[in-house]
């Protein structure tokens, strides 16, 4: 079970917007930055978010993220097919010295 | 272009030993922190140790403490995981990337992954 919280799976139609959370508590989320990874089926994470809500050149401003507390948000507008994937939150977990993901959440565009 | 390439997976018999390579170019290697990070058959995403850009500091998840050794070569643009006491559970695609910063900071740039599997 993972330290960080997300939904197994997310689902919407194409063109539509979409969330996923991702719950932590203070020692991680709480005080430390959040990135988010896109994996695409069979190829390796790829880095969307980064500093919480900064997108790394190349990532369209169809993604965004925030944070509140210990909780933070991935936004996908206009959702299309090639979305599709596994989208996973991290961040460092200072009790743990660590650094932990959340379990992943799957998106299917339908 | 930045990128980071893994190599030295394969099948191995639970309680060897196995040593993978990272090769990074096209950035300036010694001022990165590095990681490895794993993905078991069907699961999620597991961190697995980090590097300071000097070597100076390692960090390691506990389900790989004591057994395996993160280490870099900057003189060879080269990140090392050593492995020891393999068991079922570590086979996975292993991942090298490149931190956001010198230290642990966040995963940006990763490999396409070298998969080790553990079995007799």
């Amino acid at each position: 079970q993972s330290v960080l919280t997300q939904p197994p799976s997310v689902s919407a139609a194409p063109g539509q917007k979409v969330t996923i959370p991702c719950s932590g508590s203070s020692s991680n989320i709480g005080n430390n930055y959040v990135s988010w990874f896109q994996q695409l089926p069979g190829t390796a994470p790829k880095l969307l978010i980064y500093e919480n809500n900064k997108r790394p050149s190349g990532i369209p401003d169809r993604f965004s993220a925030s944070k509140s507390g210990t909780s933070a948000t991935l936004g996908i507008t206009g959702l299309q097919t090639g979305d599709e994937a596994d989208y996973y939150c991290g961040t460092w977990d200072s009790s743990l010295s660590a650094l932990i993901f959340g379990g992943g959440t799957k998106l299917t565009v339908l | 272009q930045v990128q980071v390439v893994e190599s030295g997976g394969g099948v191995v018999q639970p309680g060897r030993s196995l040593r993978l390579s990272c090769e990074a170019s096209g950035f300036a290697f010694r001022t990165y922190g590095m990681h490895w990070a794993r993905q078991a058959p069907g699961k999620g995403l597991e961190w697995v140790a980090v590097i300071w850009f000097d070597g100076s500091n390692q960090y390691y998840a506990d389900s790989v403490k004591g057994r395996f050794t993160i280490s870099r070569d900057n003189s060879k643009n080269m990140l090392y995981l050593q492995m020891t006491s393999l068991r079922a559970e570590d086979t996975a695609v292993y991942f090298c990337a490149r931190d956001l910063t010198g230290y642990h900071y966040g995963l940006g740039v990763w490999g396409q992954g070298t998969t080790v599997t553990v079995s007799s």
